[in-house]
């Protein structure tokens, strides 16, 4: 079956410029996680929804990130005028509620210039 | 708050050889212990976890892995190592929540085995 899937997997942004990426997580998977990864490390957790209920935010790392998932499936990471420290791949994972398996999708790899 | 910390950055390893990469986490109550494996040009997926019972947990591609509570370890193993092994490989930690898997990865350990 299909997996979790995002676009775009690449974007290139100037610096100030706004970005939104887009996750769309397996069909009937209720959690839905984003991911921060820099080079060279693990992935580190920004937020979390479970359906259309964003119920942790702790890791986004300023207020010009923002997600929203507003009918439960498809989620969107929105960054506002972009930095350099923001170049990352930014995955996405989805799960079934409880403690089951995430599954991650490619990732897309923001590039500020 | 939980972190873990995996030991080796980058291994190097001919075919056949044997395994083990280390994994500690930081917490003192009950945990879930995962090993998620990314391939090359793939995506993350999981090798193996560890939610309770037998504290030696085998996954896919002939892994396992040892949880070893008084140690806070959870240190990943292969008797034999073949070159599709080659892979960066993430130790990771939830303090079981009351609700969702919020997951604190690793650095990650970069493995080239050589044919």
């Amino acid at each position: 079956g299909a997996g979790v899937s995002q676009s775009p997997r690449y974007k290139v942004a100037k610096r100030g410029q706004d970005v939104a990426l887009r996750c769309d997580p397996i069909s009937g998977h209720v959690s839905l996680f984003w991911y921060q990864q820099a080079l060279g490390q693990g992935p580190e957790f920004l937020t979390y929804f479970q359906n259309e209920a964003q119920l942790d935010k702790s890791g986004l790392p300023s207020d010009r990130f923002f997600a929203e998932r507003p009918e439960g499936s498809v989620s969107t990471l929105k960054i506002q005028r972009t930095q350099q420290e923001d170049s990352a791949v930014y995955l996405c994972a989805s799960s079934s509620l409880g403690p089951y398996e995430q599954y991650f999708g490619p990732g897309t790899r923001l590039t500020v210039t | 708050a939980q972190s873990v910390s995996q030991h080796n950055h980058h291994v190097i390893l001919s075919e056949a050889a044997s395994l083990e990469l280390g994994c500690n986490y930081s917490y003192g109550g009950t945990v879930n212990l995962f090993w998620y494996v990314q391939y090359p040009g793939q995506h993350l997926q999981l090798l193996l976890k560890y939610f309770s019972g037998d504290p030696l947990v085998k996954g896919i591609k002939g892994f396992e892995a040892e949880f070893i509570k008084s140690k806070f370890s959870f240190n990943l193993r292969k008797p034999s190592v073949q070159w599709s092994d080659t892979a960066e490989y993430f130790c990771a930690v939830n303090a079981q929540p009351g609700g969702y898997q919020k997951v604190t990865f690793g650095t990650g350990t970069k493995l080239q085995v050589i044919p």
